[in-house]
């Protein structure tokens, strides 16, 4: 079964740390996501990655990057966090890069996120 | 550019009553693809179905029905006689047939179904 992992549930940081939040899918997927989801605004799509040292800007990059180093992998960085990064932040995969746009993406359970 | 809108914020209902989510989708494409998810409690987002432009067919799959009508732009979705363990937010999306993007969610709908 497809299984996307979050490395935490619950994470409380405060202003100006520099913040991780790891993800790791185990189907050799080759696309893996990054999004945010607010209430009232839904999922909204930080960074994405089709490749191993690839990183495409999805519509909300600011403030944020990523790093896959190993395909499996895949990195979400807050630079410096601040308050209004306060969110639930999902990870996505799905397997193939030249048919992303018509393959469902499977999901991890989130990390929710809280800057003090 | 593409848009969904699912203007439907939130719906409560009494169990075994139907229950219908609206999803309405803009895109110049010919080619694309439409997703509903459901997010229960727990968070994961968990795929329910995919429908490409080319295929109207309704779908039918136990209480979920799902209906997909072009000339509307819309893919609404149907549950049958609700139950509790419906409660969660839903979530449409949509995605142009082109390598390279990626999926367009709505705000989604949270629908509360009580005993």
């Amino acid at each position: 079964d497809v299984k996307v992992t979050q490395s935490s549930r619950y994470l409380v940081k405060r202003t100006g740390e520099k913040v991780f939040l790891e993800c790791v899918q185990d189907m050799d997927h080759e696309n893996m996501f990054w999004y945010r989801q607010d209430p009232g605004l839904g999922l909204r799509l930080i960074y994405f990655s089709y490749d191993v040292k690839m990183k495409e800007k999805g519509d909300i990059p600011e403030g944020y990057s990523v790093s896959r180093e190993k395909k499996e992998r895949f990195s979400l960085i807050l630079e410096s966090a601040s308050t209004n990064q306060t969110s639930m932040y999902l990870c996505a995969s799905s397997p193939d890069r030249d048919r992303a746009y018509n393959q469902p993406q499977h999901f991890g359970d989130g990390t929710r996120l809280s800057i003090l | 550019a593409q848009k969904v809108t699912q203007a439907q914020t939130e719906i409560s209902v009494v169990e075994k009553e139907d229950v219908t989510l609206d999803c309405v989708y803009e895109t110049r494409d010919t080619t694309y693809y439409l997703f509903w998810y459901k997010q229960p409690p727990s968070g994961e987002l968990v795929f329910l179905i995919r429908r490409n432009s080319f295929d109207e067919q309704n779908e039918i799959s136990g209480r979920y029905s799902w209906n997909f009508q072009k000339s509307t732009s819309s893919f609404n979705f149907t549950i049958t006689a609700s139950q509790v363990v419906d409660s969660a937010v839903y979530f449409c999306a949509l995605s142009e047939g082109q390598a390279g993007t990626a999926l367009i969610f709505g705000k989604g709908t949270t629908l509360s179904v009580s005993s």
